[in-house]
């Protein structure tokens, strides 16, 4: 079992350029999740899927949109990349959303000029 | 509102016990939970505990809960180099949806 995975590990863009984070995972779990992470604060939810199908807003959905792909892929897209944007963003699953516990992938260092 | 709060930062000599706090203010939490980071690393779950127990041992871990001051604490025993990290707490609500909210974190560090 890989766990979860995300591409790229690293991303410079250009602001106003736009890409698509990638995460996927091999756990068969119905419920994925997008943070961002800033220096000195926790983490903070972007968007979710609580399942297959089915995508809800976060605390900071602002400038991002999610496509949950299938089961196992769920992404998030940066369509004018904004330098506030400059963050690490991590991808977690979970079997369910409550009690189950949320499994993290190892990050995407972004950065936004 | 929710918010999870925790102290920036926690120095312990190796081989002592380390103890890191974290303070909620939701009562309807259903599970709290412990999650390590190592560094360029992502988080990692240490552990977690209903809401209505008071107390969970894993090992060198113990989780304590105060559900009457929504205060959470995890100690690690025997501290180790490799336990320096950063520390995070997290709530997990549902209202309206599922949100789990995380504390800034605690970052440990272990001097020999």
């Amino acid at each position: 079992n890989a766990g979860v995975t995300q591409t790229p590990k690293f991303q410079v863009l250009k602001t106003g350029q736009s890409m698509t984070l990638q995460c996927a995972q091999d756990m068969n779990h119905n419920s994925m999740y997008w943070y961002r992470q800033d220096p000195g604060m926790g983490l903070r939810l972007i968007y979710y899927s609580a399942s297959e199908g089915t995508t809800d807003k976060g605390e900071v959905p602002n400038g991002y949109n999610v496509s949950r792909l299938n089961k196992r892929e769920f992404s998030l897209r940066l369509e004018s990349a904004a330098p506030s944007q400059t963050s690490v963003y991590f991808c977690a699953s979970s079997k369910l959303q409550d009690p189950d516990t949320q499994y993290f992938g190892p990050g995407t260092r972004l950065t936004v000029l | 509102g929710e918010d999870v709060e925790q102290s920036l930062f926690l120095s312990v000599r190796e081989g002592d016990s380390s103890v890191i706090n974290c303070t909620y203010t939701d009562s309807s939490s259903t599970y709290l939970y412990w999650y390590k980071q190592e560094p360029g690393a992502g988080l990692q779950l240490l552990t977690y505990i209903f809401s209505n127990m008071d107390m969970k041992q894993d090992q060198r871990l113990t989780v304590l809960l105060n559900k009457k001051d929504k205060h959470l604490s995890l100690r690690i025993a025997d501290t180790q180099t490799g336990d320096s990290a950063i520390y995070f707490c997290a709530e997990s609500i549902m209202d309206s949806s599922y949100k789990l909210i995380f504390g800034s974190g605690t970052r440990l560090l272990v001097r020999p």
